[in-house]
C-alpha cells in the first residue's frame, strides 16, 4: 500500500506562476515530512521541510502548506522559475523509527519562460 | 545541511563483473544509511538500510547476495553490485540521516540527506 501520494505526476508552469503540488499520508503517526528536489542525474536535495505542530513553513519562494485533519501537505512555488524545473518528491517519516521515509512517486515540474 | 558524497558518480561495467559504489557522510556520523534504486522517471525504492557493525537490512524482493552492503564506519557504507548484468543497470542513491552532531552530542534532526547518485550502466 502507497503511504504517500502524490499529485499530479506532472505539471507545466508559465514563468512567474505558482505551482502546486500535493500529497496525502495514511499513517498519523508520520511526524516529518520534508520535500525533496531532483535534476536529473543528481540526487534529491532537502528543500523544505514541516513538522505537525505546524500548519505552513515558508522559506523563499517555497512553502508547505499542513492540513494534519486531512492527512494531506502541499508544496507551493510562488514565482516560478525555469531554474525550478525539476522533479519533486515529497515523503514522510516517524522519529525513532529508524528513520525510514516513505516517498511520493514524485512530481515533474515544468517552468516555460 | 550535512554532506553525504557517493562515489563512483557513473560507472560503466561489462557483464559478469562487480561494481562497488561507496557513501561517505563527510561531516557527521551515521550509524545508519539506506540505499536506493531509482529507474527513469519513477520514484526512488528503498533497497536496504544499512546499519553500522551489523547486517543490513534488505527490503522484500532485494537480493541480499546480488547487492552486498556493508557498513564499516560510522562515515562510510558501501554497495556492491555482484555479476552484474545489463537489468541492473540503473540510478542508485545512497542516504544518511544526521542523528549526532560532529561534536559527539546527540541531535536528532531526523532529516534525511542524500548522496549525488551513481549511474550504472552494465553492458
Amino acid at each position: 500500500q502507497q503511504q504517500v501520494k502524490q499529485s499530479p505526476q506532472s505539471l507545466i508552469v508559465q514563468k512567474g506562476g505558482i505551482s502546486i503540488i500535493n500529497c496525502a499520508y495514511e499513517n498519523t503517526a508520520f511526524d516529518y515530512f520534508p520535500w525533496y528536489q531532483q535534476f536529473p542525474g543528481k540526487g534529491p536535495a532537502l528543500l523544505i521541510a514541516i513538522r505537525p505542530d505546524v500548519s505552513e513553513k515558508k522559506e523563499g519562494r517555497f512553502t508547505i502548506s499542513f492540513n494534519k485533519s486531512a492527512k494531506q501537505f502541499s508544496l507551493h512555488i510562488m514565482d516560478s522559475q525555469p531554474g525550478d524545473s525539476a522533479t519533486y518528491f515529497c515523503a514522510a517519516s516517524k522519529r525513532n523509527t529508524g528513520n525510514q521515509f516513505y516517498f511520493g512517486t514524485g512530481t515533474s515540474l515544468t517552468v516555460i519562460p | 545541511g550535512a554532506v553525504v558524497s557517493q562515489h563512483p558518480s557513473w560507472v560503466i561495467c561489462k557483464s559478469g563483473t562487480s561494481v562497488k559504489i561507496e557513501c561517505r557522510s563527510l561531516d557527521f556520523q551515521a550509524t545508519t544509511m539506506f540505499w536506493y534504486r531509482q529507474f527513469p522517471k519513477q520514484s526512488l525504492m528503498l533497497m536496504a538500510t544499512s546499519n553500522e557493525g551489523s547486517k543490513a537490512t534488505y527490503e522484500q524482493g532485494v537480493e541480499k547476495d546480488k547487492f552486498l552492503i556493508n557498513h564499516a564506519s560510522l562515515t562510510l557504507s558501501t554497495l556492491t553490485v555482484t555479476s552484474a548484468h545489463p537489468e541492473d543497470s540503473s540510478f542508485y542513491i545512497c542516504s544518511a540521516t544526521q542523528p549526532f552532531s560532529t561534536s559527539g552530542k546527540p541531535r536528532n534532526t531526523g532529516e534525511l540527506f542524500f548522496g549525488e547518485g551513481s549511474r550504472l550502466t552494465v553492458l
